[in-house]
Formats: C-alpha cells, structure tokens, sequence
C-alpha cells in the first residue's frame, strides 16, 4: 500500500530556531503533498498545498514566510518553521496525494510533534 | 470548495450502546468520503473510505458508514461499541476528480466509552 513517513516524529528547539520536517512518499510519486496542523484536542487545519517543482499554495491566514515549504522532488517534501515561537508548537502531519485510475488519493504520515521552548 | 461539519463535538456511551456519528458535507460534485480515528497520543487512522460502488461501507474494528448522497451524508455507526473505541473521530472529504483536490477535516467528535 501507500506509505508515508516524516521525520522527526519528535523535535523540541529553542525559541528563535528553525525547524525542518521531511514528509517522503515511500512507494509512489506525489506531485502533490499536503501540511496539515493539528492542535491539541483539535482537527486537522490544512496549512499549505505543496507541489513538486513550482511554489506552495497557502491557506488563508497562514504565514508563507513563517512556514516555508520546498517540494523539490516527487517523493520529498519539506516544512521549515522559521523564527520559532512556542505557539508554533503543533503536531504537524503531511500527507502525499496519488492519482489512480482517474481519481484522488492521499495518504497521510504519522505526523512531527513540534515543541517549541 | 469542499466542507465537513460533525453535530456532535462529544459523545457518551456506555459499553455495548450503539454508535452513530453524523457527518454531513457541502460539495456540487462527486466526492470521496472518509472517516478517520485517532487514538489518545496516536496518529491518525483510516477507519473507512467510500470511493465508489455500495454506498454502504464496512471499515476496520466494525464500524460502517452509510453515503446518502441526497442528504449529503456518511454517518458513522458501530452496533456495539467497546471501551477501547474511546478516541476522536474525524470526518473527511475530498473532491474525487479535481486536480485542486485537497482533503478537508471536519472538527472531529470525541466518543467516550464508559466500561
């Protein structure tokens, strides 16, 4: 089946620090990847479209500069938070997007559990 | 653009009680369906999918969910849950052939089970 994996599962940095996440689709291509946000006790707000070779389509009200995503091949796709804040503490969960016959489907990682000290 | 609301934010059940979780969305075309779960501390799960076909659906640990297409509906049922289905659950749908296609959540619904 379709399997997605992050990395790191867990990450704890400073506030002011970067932070990169890996979201790699491990048996398919994805030209297409998501970054979703997940707070605590909250659903799943999906932050940005990343696609392969051209710039992510951001959601409203998420900061572009903050969260940066390259989408440099069709396996990997990265989300850099800048300047970190502790309110940018999350769990973040990226899925990959497979087209078969025709249709739509995404397959979601096991999400980075981001705490910003 | 595509939308998933669930009515129930909290639910209460005593062990063996029968389920139901509405979801309703909002989309002109055709959609894909999905209920997620997720588990205290753990990640997200796929329950149970409708691509296509019987608009009935049977997922894992025997949850179902039924499409009702001129209701907008995929509720979730269960007919006897247990104490260890205490988790959130989360409605989901995406449209099936856009290539703007993008999987939106609903705000999820947290099932308590009372052993």
């Amino acid at each position: 089946g379709a399997v997605v994996s992050q990395h790191p599962s867990r990450v704890i940095c400073k506030s002011g620090t970067s932070v990169k996440i890996e979201c790699r689709s491990l048996d398919f291509q994805a030209t297409t990847m998501f970054w979703y946000r997940q707070f605590p006790k909250k659903s799943l707000m999906l932050m940005a479209t990343s696609n392969e070779g051209s710039k992510a389509t951001y959601e409203q009200g998420v900061e572009k500069d903050k969260f940066l995503i390259n989408h440099a091949s069709l396996t990997l796709s990265t989300l850099t938070v800048t300047s970190a804040h502790p309110e940018d503490s999350s769990f973040y969960i990226c899925s990959a997007r497979r087209i078969r016959g025709g249709s739509y489907e995404q397959y979601f990682g096991p999400g980075t559990r981001l705490t910003v000290t | 653009a595509q939308s998933v609301s669930q009515h129930n934010h909290h639910v209460i059940l005593s062990e063996a009680a029968s389920l139901e979780l509405g979801c309703n969305y909002s989309y002109g075309g055709t959609v894909n369906l999905f209920w997620y779960v997720q588990y205290p501390g753990q990640h997200l799960q796929l329950l149970l999918k409708y691509f296509s076909g019987d608009p009935l659906v049977k997922g894992i640990k025997g949850f179902e969910a039924e499409f009702i297409k001129s209701k907008f509906s995929f509720n979730l049922r269960k007919p006897s849950v247990q104490w260890s289905d205490t988790a959130e659950y989360f409605c989901a749908v995406n449209a099936r052939y856009s290539s703007a296609s993008k999987i939106i959540f609903g705000s999820g619904t947290r099932l308590s089970i009372r052993p």
